[in-house]
């Protein structure tokens, strides 16, 4: 059965101390894994999409990263507006359905 | 450019009622889809659609009915709404192409007393 499990559950954070969110995965076949950034009494926003193993991206303070079982979500020198849920998402192949872990909550605080 | 519209953001609701809600997007997406979510259990599919006249059931269909007529609209309609139907909805969409990314209204907060 196709799973997401995100950790940790929530993350409190100084100003500039950076970190990780992992997000791992069982998928038969990867189609894409999605992170996404969701304030409160917001829809979820698109952040990124990988593709395959080794694969990274990067925007501002995010990088994630992607290997065959798990990516990570670093943060670098986060500052108090990157507090939010992180959510990780799978699609597998031959399906159009995504499949969500739980998310992260961050919160960074001055 | 006002992407995926959701109405209401609120409602409440006594138990047997029905209501629609109603999503809507402006960016010609052929793929439609309904979630709810739920603390501590993430975003759960409900019914999705590849294109107009084409819906399907996700993983928590029961009780929701969908219709897509034209490719902006996808209603999602509580027959008789009880109180586990209490949750947030959100629809999203996406275009056609596999492994592109879901694009999300800010949702619909539903209380069912």
């Amino acid at each position: 059965e196709d799973q997401v499990t995100q950790s940790p559950e929530a993350l409190r954070l100084q100003e500039g101390e950076s970190s990780s969110l992992n997000c791992s995965y069982t998928v038969s076949g990867l189609r894409g894994l999605f992170w996404y950034r969701q304030d409160p009494g917001k829809g979820p926003e698109f952040l990124f999409t990988l593709y395959s193993a080794g694969e990274e991206k990067e925007k501002e303070r995010l990088k994630a990263t992607l290997t065959k079982k798990e990516s990570f979500l670093h943060i670098t020198a986060p500052k108090p507006e990157d507090s939010a849920t992180y959510l990780c998402a799978v699609q597998a192949q031959g399906t159009d359905k995504l499949i969500f872990g739980t998310g992260t909550r961050l919160q960074v605080f001055p | 450019n006002a992407g995926v519209t959701q109405t209401p953001k609120f409602q409440v609701l006594k138990t047997g009622q029905s209501m629609t809600l109603q999503c809507a997007q402006d960016m010609n997406h052929e793929y439609m889809s309904w979630y709810r979510q739920d603390p501590g259990m993430g975003l759960r599919l409900i019914h999705y659609s590849v294109g107009a006249g084409i819906t399907d059931q996700g993983e928590v269909p029961n009780g929701y009915n969908v219709s897509r007529s034209t490719t902006e609209d996808f209603p999602l309609r509580l027959l008789s709404a009880a109180p586990s139907q209490t949750s947030v909805y959100f629809c999203a969409s996406r275009s056609g192409t596999g492994g592109s990314p879901l694009h999300f209204g800010n949702g619909t907060r539903l209380t069912v007393t």
